[in-house]
């Protein structure tokens, strides 16, 4: 049984330039994720895709945008890369609407490191 | 602005021992708890979930959640040297809000 991955799992971006991380759910899993962890620090909530639409939204800008696929899968794109965007990013996957979607499974994450 | 804060750490405690994790939140909106283990590299693995007041046990984990006091703590009893790691508390609201992370607390077992 697969578990969420994450690609890629490493990448250097410099500032002002565009990245595309990419994510797919557990097997079973129709609810997607994705966090931000800087160093040091916890996850912080991007945003949650369930059906293809943008169900809820943390407090980032609107530089942070995403998808989800009919296969379920996710993409997290960030525009405009700042210094600040450099940090782990998390791709988490759950069952369903009714399910408490705190009950997380996480992938390894992507970190980005932008210079 | 909801908040989740736990003491950074790091936490020592000798093998064998009870090791106690605290967590205190903001927001009184909070339904659901979740403890989270993160080894150092790695992702985050949940642990434990509370949704009401009082104790929850597995295994050698115990959860508890006190809503007056906006209190959540975990107990690990006979600690190992494996369950060296951060842990992560986190608050939901329910539904498709997101997780709300506190900082983490470093543990090391001491061997």
């Amino acid at each position: 049984d697969a578990g969420v991955t994450q690609s890629p799992t490493h990448l250097i971006k410099t500032r002002g330039q565009q990245v595309t991380l990419r994510c797919s759910p557990k097997s079973g899993h129709d609810t997607v994720s994705w966090y931000q962890q800087a160093l040091g620090q916890g996850p912080q909530f991007i945003f949650q895709y369930y059906e293809e639409e943008e169900r809820q939204r943390g407090n980032f800008p609107d530089r942070f945008s995403g998808h989800q696929f009919p296969n379920y899968s996710s993409e997290l794109n960030v525009n405009a890369l700042l210094l600040g965007d450099s940090a782990l990013y998390l791709c988490a996957s759950s069952p369903g609407t009714d399910a408490n979607t705190g009950e997380l499974f996480f992938g390894e994450g992507s970190r980005l490191t932008v210079l | 602005q909801k908040e989740v804060e736990q003491n950074s750490g790091p936490l020592s405690v000798p093998e064998g021992a009870i090791a106690s994790l605290n967590c205190t939140y903001s927001d009184r909106g909070s339904q659901s708890f979740f403890w989270y283990r993160q080894y150092s590299g790695k992702s985050p693995e949940l642990i434990m979930f509370i949704y009401s007041n009082g104790d929850k046990e597995d295994g050698r984990f115990t959860a508890q959640l006190n809503k007056a006091s906006q209190y959540v703590s975990l107990l690990i009893r006979d600690s190992q040297p494996s369950d060296s790691a951060t842990y992560l508390c986190a608050a939901s609201g329910g539904g498709a809000d997101g997780l709300t992370f506190g900082k983490g607390t470093h543990l090391i077992i001491q061997p």
